[in-house]
């Protein structure tokens, strides 16, 4: 089974603090993910990243970066956190094999709160 | 831009029951569409993936069906069981590399004893 490892399952942060979270993922992945789910705005994804070193931008990356330095892990980065970005973040992983994109497998997510 | 909708928001069934879900989307040019159920504070779990070839995929009593031309994608749960309660979600793909899902804001099922 494809197992997505995200480092904390709660996390309370200050504002303005540099925020690290971390998501492995154990199946050899090409592609990775990181959304933030809020009520009544559904999944919206941050960035993603279909190999080591590349990524491109979901549909809300303002106030985020991203690091995928190994294949394995994919960090996603609040430089200077905001009460706006509190949430529950999801991460996920992906095959891609040939041209078809296998399924999207998630993490338990990380609630996040800036106070 | 690609806008994913699930109606109803909620639904409330007793045990046993068959129940469908629906998804709409409304750009038909998807790669696949993928099911997940979500429990309250947890992650997304896979159900099903369609790839836009197929017509439908079924697993144990959960089969989804897809239809390109009319946007239009259901979840049918055969049987239904009190541990099926959960919200579930929809989301298409466009492009065949990562490449983009946009979700669906979920439809929450209760399934009554």
């Amino acid at each position: 089974d494809v197992k997505v490892t995200q480092s904390s399952r709660y996390l309370v942060k200050r504002t303005g603090e540099k925020v690290f979270l971390e998501c492995v993922q154990d199946m050899d992945h090409e592609n990775m993910f990181w959304y933030r789910q809020d009520p009544g705005l559904g999944l919206r994804l941050i960035y993603f990243s279909y190999d080591v070193k590349m990524k491109e931008k979901g549909d809300i990356p303002e106030g985020y970066s991203v690091s995928r330095e190994k294949k394995e892990r994919f960090s996603l980065i609040l430089e200077s956190a905001s009460t706006n970005q509190t949430s529950m973040y999801l991460c996920a992983s992906s095959l891609l094999m040939g041209l078809i994109n296998q399924p999207q497998h998630f993490g338990d997510g990380t609630r996040l709160s800036i106070l | 831009k690609q806008e994913v909708t699930q109606i109803p928001a909620a639904l409330s069934v007793p045990e046993g029951e068959n129940l469908v879900l629906n998804c709409s989307f409304t750009d038909s040019a998807i790669y696949n569409l993928q099911w997940f159920r979500q429990d309250p504070g947890k992650g997304l779990t896979s159900l099903l993936l369609i790839q836009s070839s197929q017509r439908e995929q079924t697993s144990g009593r959960l089969n989804a069906s897809l239809d390109k031309s009319s946007g239009r994608s259901t979840l049918y749960i055969a049987a239904s069981q009190p541990g099926d309660s959960a919200t579930y979600l929809c989301a298409v793909k466009k492009y065949t590399n990562a490449g983009k899902s946009t979700f669906g804001d979920g439809t929450t099922l209760t399934v009554k004893p």
